[in-house]
């Protein structure tokens, strides 16, 4: 069974850049058939989709993001990583990745990350 | 930017009642691209519906989706204690690629 699991630093400096892996266990990230996400949550708020990669390296992001976000694809280590630069209080969310079908739904998700920006 | 609204914002009801979600979209979404998730506190959220109208992998059959165009409708026939949550809808689509609505909370009445 697929299962996505978040990891990275649950507290990050202003300014700085939050760097997240979501590591795929039970198949393999690089299925023709799949895209892999990234989905944030703020606390007590609804869901902002950050972007997406494929296989391949290509992505697309939210444009309201794109200026600062990175997503990247490691298929030796069956990884994915989001890198979002300058953070402010603004980008503290539990930050989640999901596994995103052709018929662009989420349908697998990872348990997320509590990332909190703070000095 | 197409933005969806869920409406109620919360639903009280009780064990057994029929629940009715409203997700009304801005601009015409793609029934293919129509999603449904339940989330429940402390968990990621879980995909229920997807294709406007398609159960996914091992959602009960009290799950239904229907609507098209800018009106999309999540109904839970008969409520069970496990289905008091929030539910998202999210279409696929204009810039931004993916957007979420804000929420319906089904509580307890």
């Amino acid at each position: 069974q697929l299962q996505l699991q978040e990891s990275g630093p649950g507290l990050v400096k202003p300014s700085e850049t939050l760097s997240l892996t979501c590591t795929v266990s039970g198949g393999s990230i690089s299925s023709s058939s799949y895209y892999w996400g990234w989905i944030r949550q703020p606390p007590g708020k609804g869901l902002e989709w950050i972007g997406n990669v494929y296989y391949s390296g290509s992505t697309d992001y939210n444009p309201s993001l794109k200026s600062r976000v990175t997503i990247s694809v490691d298929t030796s280590k069956n990884q994915f990583s989001l890198r979002l630069s300058s953070v402010t209080a603004a980008d503290t969310a539990v930050y989640y990745c999901g596994r995103l079908l052709v018929i662009k739904a989420f349908d697998i998700w990872g348990q997320g990350t509590m990332v909190t920006v703070s000095s | 930017e197409i933005v969806l609204t869920q409406s109620p914002g919360t639903l009280s009801l009780s064990p057994g009642e029929r629940a009715t979600l409203s997700c009304r979209a801005s601009q015409s979404v793609s029934s293919s691209y129509l999603a449904w998730y339940q989330q429940k506190p402390g968990q990621a959220p879980r995909l229920i519906i997807y294709g406007a109208s398609s159960r996914a992998t091992g959602i009960p059959d009290r799950f239904s989706g229907s609507g098209s165009g800018t009106d999309f409708t999540l109904t839970i026939s008969r409520l069970e204690p496990e289905d008091f949550a929030v539910y998202y809808c999210q279409q696929y689509g204009s810039s931004p690629l993916f957007t979420f609505g804000p929420g319906t909370k089904v509580d307890i009445k």
